[in-house]
């Protein structure tokens, strides 16, 4: 069985741009979430989603915006973008909010 | 969030047993104790979870102190692939809107030497 997928795995962007990254959750996953790890931290949570609608929010400004789909897939979006936004965004899938998260493999942003 | 403290790193020799250490004075009746890890280059994975009463799985196990101030994760045999940084997280376990996310401290990063 397919693990949690995210695209894409590297991307490099300037300041002042705009970003979409995407997650795929595991099969029968309808709650997802999204992390923010930067280098030598743990993750931070930014956002939760269930059922397609917002069922957490973490400690990040509202340039952060996400959205799940009827097929439960998730993207995050960041509008003007900061140099301390570049890290590694990890999404994870779990049956329901509260149940074990399994985590995909991230997507590595670079903000120049 | 009740807090978790762990050590920044250890090391332990492979093949051998390895303990994990976390203080969690605060912790709350309701809050199980969580262990997750990661591996270099990916995210991070499930490990074991627990509330009152020891547990063991099939990767490790999570033994809780009687007053539950503090618990160990287990590795019976380290192996090379065991190398990883480990968190140690609370979660009530009363779902509820906002408290259903995993709450990561820096974690202990363990070096298993071969």
């Amino acid at each position: 069985d397919a693990g949690v997928t995210q695209s894409p795995t590297h991307l490099i962007k300037t300041r002042g741009q705009q970003v979409t990254l995407r997650c795929s959750p595991i099969s029968g996953h309808k709650s997802v979430s999204w992390y923010q790890q930067v280098l030598g931290q743990g993750p931070q949570f930014i956002f939760q989603y269930y059922e397609k609608e917002e069922r957490g929010r973490g400690n990040f400004p509202d340039r952060f915006s996400a959205r799940q789909f009827p097929n439960y897939s998730s993207e995050l979006n960041v509008n003007a973008l900061l140099l301390g936004d570049s890290a590694l965004y990890l999404c994870a899938s779990s049956i329901r909010p509260y149940n074990e998260q399994f985590f995909g493999p991230g997507t590595r942003l670079t903000v120049l | 969030d009740a807090k978790t403290t762990q050590p920044n790193s250890m090391e332990s020799n492979e093949e051998e047993p390895v303990h994990l250490p976390c203080n969690h004075s605060t912790i709350s009746g309701t809050d199980y104790i969580h262990w997750y890890r990661q591996l270099p280059s990916q995210g991070p994975e499930y490990v074991i979870h627990g509330l009152t009463s020891n547990v063991n799985n099939r990767m490790a196990s999570l033994a809780i102190a009687e007053d539950r101030k503090s618990s160990t994760l287990i590795l019976h045999r380290a192996t090379l692939r065991d190398a990883a940084v480990y968190y140690c997280i609370l979660r009530d376990g009363i779902s509820n809107f906002g408290n259903e996310k995993l709450t990561f401290g820096t974690g202990t990063r363990l070096t298993i030497i071969p």
